[in-house]
């Protein structure tokens, strides 16, 4: 089955410990994006990679790190979480950048730091 | 600047009517798509519907239809004979050349349907 899976799916934390948030997605897509949610904000995209080793920042960057080192994986890695990233997150995929290409997400991370 | 606009935070609708979405975008852009996306309350995003800036006529996927009015920059989702599977969160985005083919997201609309 085609799909985005993100892992762990619920984590409670605490401030300051380093956490990684994996992504893998099976379509061989080229395109990968890390979006955060949160009540009234929509969605806001953190960081997105065109493909393998190509990052670039999103809207909400900060407190945040990723790697694209193969072109199935697009971990997110917290170095210090602050309660301010407790969040609902998402990781999404597409093939191709135009068009009706469209966006295949995971079933999100929901992260608690306290 | 890119914008998204979703001015109804919440609905409530009598199941079986037919519900209108509002979504309107600013851009300058003469190329970009507009996608809706569903989120039930178990959390999932799922796409719903597209329409490319150039379609000449307004996409239909089953009970969704997309209202697009080019002049007045207005996307909105049309949901047809609603059902109680239809309460959800809906996100209107749109993707243009210059944000890099970013996706921009609105605050999305809360949908409830009544029995």
């Amino acid at each position: 089955e085609a799909q985005v899976t993100q892992n762990p799916r619920y984590l409670i934390t605490v401030t300051g410990k380093k956490l990684t948030v994996t992504c893998s997605q099976n379509m061989n897509h080229e395109y990968m994006s890390w979006y955060r949610q949160d009540p009234g904000l929509g969605l806001r995209q953190i960081y997105y990679s065109m493909n393998v080793e190509a990052t670039d920042k999103g809207d909400v960057p900060e407190g945040y790190k990723v790697s694209r080192k193969e072109k199935r994986n697009f971990p997110l890695i917290l170095e210090s979480p602050s309660p301010n990233q407790t969040s609902l997150y998402f990781c999404a995929s597409r093939t191709g950048l135009d068009g009706a290409n469209v966006l295949t997400f995971g079933a999100g991370s929901r992260l608690t730091v306290l | 600047a890119q914008k998204i606009t979703q001015t109804q935070p919440g609905m409530f609708v009598q199941e079986k009517e037919a519900v209108t979405l509002d979504c309107t975008y600013d851009t300058s852009d003469p190329s970009y798509g507009l996608f809706w996306y569903k989120q039930p309350s178990s959390g999932e995003m799922i796409f719903l519907i597209y329409q490319g800036s150039y379609d000449q006529q307004n996409a239909t996927e089953g009970r969704y239809s997309l209202n697009f009015q080019k002049a007045r920059k207005s996307a909105n989702l049309v949901i047809s004979a609603s059902q109680l599977g239809d309460s959800a969160m809906y996100f209107c985005a749109m993707r243009v050349v210059d944000s890099n083919y970013q996706l921009i997201w609105g605050a999305g609309t809360k949908l409830i349907i009544k029995p």
